[in-house]
């Protein structure tokens, strides 16, 4: 089945640390995208990706870091510099950059800071 | 600058009446218009979308939308409500001018009354 694969689905982090949050596709997209949703805010957009290599960043970089070394995959790290982590993280990815395009989502990974 | 307002962060209906979530957008330029659907845990499914075709969209599950210029609308309607409709929806701008940004607005919590 073609989708989006994101894990771990629960994260807790202790803070001062790192975690990297894992997102795969296999529907051969170009563009990926991570998002932070918090209660009653929708989604605030992190980084985004048009193309292997290159990445910018969203409303919300700070703390955050991305790779894009290959097509099907954009991991996130959540750095100790992000100070309230604690949100529902989605992952997302669109077969170009088109405004008329829609996302396809993963399930998401939800992270605590203990 | 593009924005999205959603009327009403909660909204209650009971088992078989009309369903209604508003959404009314601002955009300088002519928008593409989306609505997705979050089950929770999980992350966003697309219902339809809107792309200067026609300006009464049907989507998935019996939902529908109608892009009313005028009124700078976009809201949600489902004629008979079940009870696999809770769930919270998300309406999103976009466009192709000036950059890609996709804005999602705030959600709207729907609930189901047996």
């Amino acid at each position: 089945d073609g989708g989006i694969t994101q894990s771990p689905k629960y994260l807790f982090r202790k803070e001062g640390q790192n975690v990297t949050l894992s997102c795969e596709q296999n529907l051969n997209h170009d563009a990926m995208y991570w998002y932070r949703q918090d209660p009653g805010q929708g989604l605030r957009l992190i980084y985004y990706s048009q193309i292997v290599n290159d990445f910018q960043k969203g409303d919300i970089a700070e703390g955050y870091s991305v790779s894009r070394e290959k097509k099907e995959s954009f991991p996130l790290t959540v750095t100790s510099a992000q100070k309230n982590p604690t949100a529902f993280y989605l992952c997302a990815s669109s077969p170009s950059h088109r405004g008329e395009t829609e996302a396809f989502f993963g399930q998401g990974t939800r992270l605590t800071v203990v | 600058a593009q924005s999205v307002t959603q009327l009403g962060s909660h909204v209650s209906v009971s088992e078989g009446a009309l369903v209604l979530l508003r959404c009314n957008y601002s955009s300088s330029v002519p928008p593409y218009l989306f609505w997705y659907v979050q089950y929770p845990n999980q992350g966003l499914q697309l219902l339809l979308k809107y792309t200067s075709a026609a300006t009464l969209v049907k989507g998935i599950n019996g939902f529908e939308a109608e892009f009313k210029k005028s009124e700078t609308s976009f809201h949600l309607t489902k004629p008979s409500a079940h009870m696999s409709d809770a769930a919270e929806y998300f309406c999103a701008v976009s466009r192709n001018t000036g950059g890609f940004k996709t804005i999602f607005g705030a959600g709207t919590r729907l609930f189901v009354k047996a």
